[in-house]
């Protein structure tokens, strides 16, 4: 149980246009969801927290009309990253938690973006 | 603030070799977890500890989690070149709502 889908896995786009990224709970349902970014053999960098029916929360130096979240529904969070450019060129992670007690994060299987 | 330090951040080793990763904090936590994940994948839960002084096994990996919740250990025995990935250590940050997470290690098993 507790899968988390994420979408699409690769994508290469444009300098200047934007992508979309999902990140689905597919089996029970998350009123938080966790964006990531992350760079080679490094840990993940924490962008924003997606909260289900209201604004995200976004970590310090993350640009929040760059990089628009929205969490419509219980089981959906999609990452946009608007004007795409070489340096936003990144690994980008999900991850979302049943939120039992001491229930652990589950992540998506994340999203290699390249820009052009 | 609640920080992870986790060493080494990089380890190589020959196959059938035994290693020890360590998850370090001064801020005590209710549980925390221990994920590895493979190049261009998502991190995969590996194990939680939640009790202070608590032993998991799994296969050929024993976690530790400290006896003040405060620190954690991962030591793999007779290492395999399937064992390769980057491990992370994580812990919930319950004030802020999010988890903290170390800044890996990533692990090299040669054949």
């Amino acid at each position: 149980g507790a899968v988390v889908s994420q979408h699409p896995s690769r994508v290469i786009c444009k300098s200047g246009t934007s992508v979309k990224i999902e990140c689905r709970s597919l089996d029970f349902q998350a009123t938080t969801m966790f964006w990531y970014r992350q760079f080679p053999k490094q840990s993940l960098m924490l962008m924003a927290t997606s909260n289900e029916g209201s604004k995200a929360t976004y970590e310090q130096g993350v640009e929040k009309d760059k990089f628009l979240i929205n969490h419509a529904s219980l089981t959906l969070s999609t990452l946009t990253v608007t004007s795409a450019h070489p340096e936003d060129s990144s690994f980008y992670i999900c991850s979302a938690s049943p939120r039992t007690a001491y229930s652990p994060l589950h992540f998506g299987n994340g999203t290699r973006l390249t820009v052009t | 603030t609640q920080l992870l330090e986790q060493s080494p951040q990089f380890l190589s080793i020959q196959e059938g070799e035994n290693l020890t990763v360590y998850c370090n904090s001064s801020s005590v936590f209710s549980s925390l977890q221990w994920y590895r994940q493979e190049p261009g994948e998502g991190p995969v839960l590996l194990v939680t500890v939640v009790t202070g002084g608590e032993v998991k096994k799994l296969k050929r990996l024993t976690f530790q989690f400290g006896d003040a919740r405060k620190d954690s250990s991962l030591h793999i025995t007779a290492a395999q070149p399937g064992d390769t990935g980057l491990y992370l250590c994580a812990g919930p940050n319950t004030n802020a709502g999010k988890s903290t997470f170390g800044d890996g290690t990533t692990l090299t098993v040669k054949p």
